[in-house]
């Protein structure tokens, strides 16, 4: 069965510091990956996303950067936070066919805290 | 910016009420999907569909699927305090199926 894992749960940053958020999926390959930001009790905003290595769309300009080094592995980075880079970040998977219908799978989420 | 607006924002309701969450947008959709998300959690997918007019049933759940695949609803009849949190609607577009595009959110509280 596949599984996702996304970590830190959570995590306090000082503004000005580097962030990296670290996902992975295992038992599949080849994934759609995702990163998403969600404000509190609101829907997802899509940050980036990625079909395949070296494949990685970003859909709102801002302070973060995203990096696939491997299949399966997803991270989201940025050189130096923001106040407004706090909030719930989740990654997600999907099989990437139409078939799939694009049906995605979430990890349980980073709470990202910047002071 | 293609959106997703989910109504009501927020819900708070007694057990054994009916309830009815819209999602609407001016795009059309190859598929919608609902999740359901606890605090501290991902999504969880409840159900997808595909054809314009579909209706699907999960238990007390009744999913509708517009017939121009530009809005969806949700309904939920005799609500339990376990149907407490944040329902999201997503939808995929048809002209690129790689991403999703997620509704607003409605939360939903069920007081015993």
């Amino acid at each position: 069965s596949q599984t996702i894992h996304q970590w830190p749960a959570t995590l306090v940053q000082p503004v000005g510091s580097p962030l990296s958020l670290e996902c992975t999926v295992e038992g599949t390959s080849n994934p759609n990956l995702y990163w998403y930001r969600q404000a509190a009790g609101r829907g997802l905003q899509l940050l980036f996303y990625s079909i395949g290595i070296d494949q990685i769309s970003s859909e709102v300009p801002q302070n973060l950067s995203a990096s696939r080094p491997q299949d399966r592995q997803f991270i989201l980075s940025s050189k130096k936070l923001l106040l407004s880079d706090s909030g719930f970040y989740l990654c997600a998977w999907s099989r990437g066919t139409l078939l799939a219908k694009n049906i995605q799978y979430f990890g349980a989420g980073t709470r990202l805290s910047v002071l | 910016t293609q959106l997703l607006e989910q109504s009501p924002q927020f819900l708070s309701i007694q057990e054994g009420e009916n309830l009815t969450v819209y999602c609407n947008s001016s795009s059309v959709f190859s598929s919608l999907q609902w999740y359901r998300q606890e605090p501290g959690e991902g999504p969880v997918l409840l159900v997808t569909v595909v054809t314009g007019g579909e209706v699907k049933k999960l238990k007390r759940l009744t999913f509708q699927f517009g017939d121009a695949r530009k809005d969806s609803s949700l309904h939920i009849t005799a609500a339990q305090p376990g149907d407490t949190g944040l329902y999201l609607c997503a939808g995929a577009l048809t002209y690129n199926t790689d991403k999703l595009i997620f509704g607003t959110g409605t939360r939903l509280q069920v007081f015993p």
